[in-house]
């Protein structure tokens, strides 16, 4: 089993749709996680942390559920802009180790 | 907004020579972090630092590569002897606290390195 694992992807989406991308990781020790978004040949960019309750930045929610070892970004009411290769980043119990997901590519359409 | 910054942004090298990767991170900011990206591929973990030390390392992170921060900026990453696989995305990223506070990374625009 991978570390990280995204959807595949990609997703084709219209503005305004609402798209939900999902992610599991392997080590139950892990505590930290994060949802980056990346364009294309630029660096990852933090778009949120994801805590245990659940946590809400506008148009992005996530949902970490540590007993399933799942993480969640649901993105509502969908731009152009949001166009970009979202990763999920697990970083392991105890140590530095930062382990990305292979990301998942979302397309925004008019 | 204080940022990451990595230099040169494209760097050619013949295989088998000496590259050194430079970064400066955050000013305020104790814990950094190298990683690779080959293109098409995922952002792969090479190595943290902190306090002077290598904290972890990778398996990608053997004897070809080390880590020094030689002043109280810079931060850099040095390939001896580089390869054609070396081929890839360098990205230095630094945070303010450890892993376990939930302290996001903060990257630097990256160097893309061609071996040729």
């Amino acid at each position: 089993r991978k570390e990280v694992e995204q959807d595949p992807g990609p997703f084709n989406v219209p503005e305004g749709a609402t798209v939900a991308f999902n992610c599991t990781y392997s080590n139950s020790a892990s505590q930290s996680f994060f949802w980056y978004r990346q364009d294309c040949r630029k660096e990852p960019k933090l778009l949120m942390s994801v805590y245990s309750s659940g946590n809400e930045d506008g148009r992005f929610t996530a949902q970490l559920n540590r007993a399933s070892q799942y993480i969640s970004l649901l993105i509502r009411d969908s731009k152009l802009s949001d166009s970009a290769t979202y990763l999920c980043v697990v970083i392991g119990g105890g140590g530095f180790k930062t382990i990305f997901g292979a990301g998942t590519r979302l397309f925004v359409k008019a | 907004e204080p940022e990451v910054t990595q230099t040169p942004s494209h760097q050619v090298t013949q295989m088998g020579q000496e590259v050194i990767l430079r970064c400066v991170p955050i000013s305020n900011h104790l814990y950094f972090y190298w990683y690779r990206q080959i293109l098409g591929q995922k952002v792969e973990f090479l190595v943290s630092f902190y306090n002077n030390e290598i904290s972890e390392k990778s398996e990608i992170f053997d004897d070809q590569f080390s880590v020094e921060r030689p002043d109280g900026s810079n931060f850099t990453l040095k390939i001896r002897s580089t390869k054609l696989e070396d081929s890839a995305m360098y990205f230095c990223a630094s945070s303010d606290q450890g892993s376990s506070y939930n302290s996001p990374l903060h990257f630097g625009n990256g160097t893309r390195l061609t071996v040729t």
